[in-house]
C-alpha cells in the first residue's frame, strides 16, 4: 500500500536551515507530482510547493510552484531513483513552524494545479522555529 | 488567491443526525475543482470528496459532495461516532492551492 514517511523535521533557531525528506513506497513515485503541505500547531493547511514527476518545476504554466510565503527560502526537489522528496528551508522564520506533510495526487503525469488533491499523506514532521 | 470560508466554525450534533458543512469561495472556483478532507487529531488529513461530488475510494456513501462555482457543501447523513473530526475544503483550480479555516464537527 502506499506510504510516505517523512523525516528531518526538529527544533531550529530563526535563520538557520533544515532539509525534510520523504521517502515513498508502494506507488510509482516518478509518475506523480508531489506536494509538501504544512499545518501550524492548532491552525488550518497551507500548500507550501509543488514539484512535477520528472522534477522539472513548472506549475500551471506559470513557474509558480512555491507558496508566496516561502517563495526564495525553501526549495523542492526530487530523487527518483531513491523514490524521495526534498524540502530544503533555508532562512527559517517562527512562522515556518508547523506539520510539515508531503502529499501525492491521484493523478499521474499531471503536476497542473488541477490535479492537485491528495489522497496519500504522510504522517508529518514537525517543524520547529525558536530562539 | 481564491478565498475559502468555511461555516459553521463549529457544528455541535448528536450520532444519528445530519450534519451540512459550507464551505464559500471569494471567486468562483474552476470545473468545480473543489475536495473535501477529514482530520482527526494526531493524524493526517483524508481525501472524502475531489471533483466537488466525487467520493474518493473507500469513503462510505453517507458522505456527499455537491455545489459549484462559490459555494459547496459536504452532507454527511447519519453521523457516526467516528465522524467526529474536523472537515477542511480545499480549491485546485487556480493557483495558489487554498484551503478553508475547517470545521470543526464535535459530539454533542
Amino acid at each position: 500500500q502506499v506510504q510516505l514517511v517523512e523525516s528531518g523535521g526538529g527544533v531550529v533557531q530563526p535563520g538557520r536551515s533544515l532539509r525534510l525528506s520523504c521517502v515513498a513506497s508502494g506507488f510509482p513515485f516518478s509518475s506523480h507530482g508531489m506536494h509538501w503541505v504544512r499545518q501550524a500547531p492548532g491552525k488550518g493547511l497551507e500548500w507550501v510547493a509543488t514539484i512535477s514527476y520528472d522534477g522539472s518545476v513548472s506549475y500551471d504554466g506559470s513557474y509558480k510552484y512555491y507558496a508566496d510565503s516561502v517563495k526564495g527560502r525553501f526549495t523542492i526537489s526530487r530523487d527518483n531513483s531513491k523514490n524521495t522528496l526534498f524540502l530544503q528551508m533555508n532562512s527559517l522564520r517562527a512562522e515556518d513552524t508547523a506539520v510539515y506533510y508531503c502529499a501525492k495526487p491521484i493523478q499521474t503525469y499531471c503536476s497542473s494545479t488541477r490535479c492537485s488533491y491528495f489522497d496519500s499523506w504522510g504522517q508529518g514532521t514537525l517543524v520547529t522555529v525558536s530562539s | 488567491e481564491i478565498v475559502l470560508t468555511q461555516s459553521p466554525g463549529t457544528l455541535s450534533l448528536s450520532p444519528g443526525e445530519r450534519a451540512t458543512l459550507s464551505c464559500r469561495a471569494s471567486q468562483s472556483v474552476s470545473s468545480s475543482y473543489l475536495a473535501w478532507y477529514q482530520q482527526k487529531p494526531g493524524q493526517a488529513p483524508r481525501l472524502l470528496i475531489y471533483g466537488a461530488s466525487t467520493r474518493a475510494t473507500g469513503i462510505p456513501d453517507r458522505f456527499t459532495g455537491s455545489g459549484s462555482g462559490t459555494d459547496f457543501t459536504l452532507t454527511i447523513s447519519r453521523l457516526e461516532p467516528e465522524d467526529f473530526a474536523v472537515y477542511y475544503c480545499q480549491q485546485y483550480g487556480s493557483s495558489p492551492i487554498t484551503f478553508g479555516q475547517g470545521t470543526r464537527l464535535e459530539i454533542k
